[in-house]
């Protein structure tokens, strides 16, 4: 069974400062792993989807890495804005399951 | 291109009743997968489809149903309704529910009384 595990569980930061979360899962035979920011109350919007050839991606502010052999992923999002404040969830693919195991999340909040 | 949509957004019935969610996919999406939200338990599969096949679900009681239309819009049905059904449902579509991205619906906020 595919365990996702992220540290921390929350995140409190000041405007302007950059944020690193972390994302690690126990098996590496993963397809892909996607980034994704909930708001509060609201749906998923994904942010980014890092393919198992891949090492990272990259788009704006946000870098996402991927390490299979260790089961680990960073997001990093620079220069954050009080706009950025969210939960943070990263979902990994594991073969032809076709679903999703997510972690717990991080929730962020950026301080103006 | 329109997103992921979901009705109702909200609802509340009571124990025992049943209730019927619907998902729209985005246009050219064939999987649709629904999750369960809850604090306690956090985001939970529930089933997915694809060209109206289940081909996965997740580990919940035989209350909880699902099936796909030909147009890939998508419901959920819950029977015989418990408290602890009361959740956020998320519904995902995407191409073809392997290596493709996945995209999320609004939710649905179901509360059981």
């Amino acid at each position: 069974k595919q365990e996702v595990t992220q540290i921390p569980a929350a995140l409190s930061v000041p405007e302007g400062e950059n944020l690193v979360l972390n994302c690690s899962f126990t098996d590496s035979a993963i397809y892909n792993l996607q980034w994704f920011r909930q708001d509060p109350g609201k749906g998923l919007t994904s942010l980014l989807l890092i393919q198992s050839s891949q090492r990272e991606q990259t788009s704006g502010r946000l870098n996402a890495s991927l390490d299979k052999s260790s089961g680990r992923s960073t997001l990093y999002i620079a220069a954050s804005q009080p706009g950025d404040s969210a939960t943070y969830l990263c979902a990994v693919r594991r073969g032809r399951d076709y679903k999703l195991s997510f972690g717990a999340g991080t929730t962020v909040t950026v301080r103006a | 291109k329109a997103g992921v949509t979901q009705t109702p957004r909200y609802l509340i019935k009571t124990r025992g009743q049943q209730v019927t969610l619907s998902c729209s996919p985005i246009s050219g999406h064939r999987s649709v997968s629904w999750y369960q939200q809850t604090p306690g338990q956090g985001l939970q599969f529930l089933f997915e489809y694809f060209s109206e096949t289940q081909r996965n679900k997740g580990n919940f009681p035989g209350r909880f149903s699902g099936r796909q239309f030909s147009n890939s819009r998508s419901e959920m049905n819950v029977s015989t309704l418990e408290l602890g059904d009361s959740a956020l449902y998320l519904c995902a579509s995407s191409l073809e529910g392997t290596t493709d991205e996945q995209y999320f619906g609004p939710g649905t906020r179901l509360t059981v009384t």
